[in-house]
């Protein structure tokens, strides 16, 4: 696609519940971030992916966070046991890898938890 | 653990104005720094990514520079219009090689009078 693109745009949740947010990047593009911006704040770093694997998943604040790319494209970010502090944006950012490495954004997935 | 400042938190400016946006962090060891611009409920454009060894870059009214042995970096915009309003996000590339994730500042809500 032209851009990178999140599904859905806006999640409402109850307290418990499993989530499943989706990223499609730009075709093409080997390196995929997912970022958490609070409101008022920055986004935070989650995870990021090289292809299908995981190269630093040091900002998944608890277990209770997991992501997957297993084609090396599309990759969905899993939250179990939904709590409210859990409710923020939800950004997913690609990049091709190489020379400046400028990472492209998504419009985000808003996810609120009731 | 790099932590990137940006101050103030808002600016309200007449149109026509240049203007300089500041962004400070504390480990001078990046492999990049990339400002952005966020419209409200968008994602996250980027303007300008300067590279470690570089001093500057511009884009068109935009022009950003690098200082690395201080940990500072500065958007200077000219002769700001009212379409420049957004809020403007600095983060630095971590070290890690070509993919790094980035560090976001909180960000500077510009608003630009007409």
């Amino acid at each position: 696609g032209a851009g990178v693109s999140q599904t859905p745009s806006n999640k409402v949740t109850e307290k418990g519940k499993y989530v499943e947010l989706r990223c499609d990047p730009i075709s093409g593009h080997t390196a995929l971030y997912w970022y958490r911006q609070s409101l008022g704040q920055g986004p935070e770093f989650l995870i990021y992916f090289q292809g299908t694997g995981a190269a630093d998943d040091s900002g998944l604040p608890n277990d209770r966070f997991f992501a997957v790319r297993p084609e090396g494209s599309v990759s969905t970010l899993k939250i179990q046991r939904t709590e409210r502090g859990d409710s923020a944006v939800y950004l997913c950012a690609s990049s091709s890898g190489v020379a400046k490495n400028i990472q492209y954004f998504g419009a985000g997935t808003r996810l609120s938890v009731l | 653990k790099q932590e990137v400042t940006q101050i103030p938190a808002a600016l309200s400016v007449p149109e026509g104005e240049n203007l300089v946006l500041n962004c400070s962090f504390t480990d001078s060891a990046i492999y990049n720094l990339q400002w952005f611009r966020q419209d409200p409920g968008k994602g996250l454009t980027s303007l300008l990514l300067i590279q470690s060894s570089q001093r500057e870059q511009t884009s068109g009214r935009l022009n950003a520079s690098l200082d690395k042995s201080s940990g500072r970096s500065t958007l200077y915009i000219a002769a700001s219009q009212p379409g420049d309003s957004a809020t403007y996000l600095c983060a630095v590339g971590s070290p890690t090689g070509a993919n790094s994730k980035l560090t976001f500042g909180k960000g500077i809500t510009l608003s630009v009078r007409p």
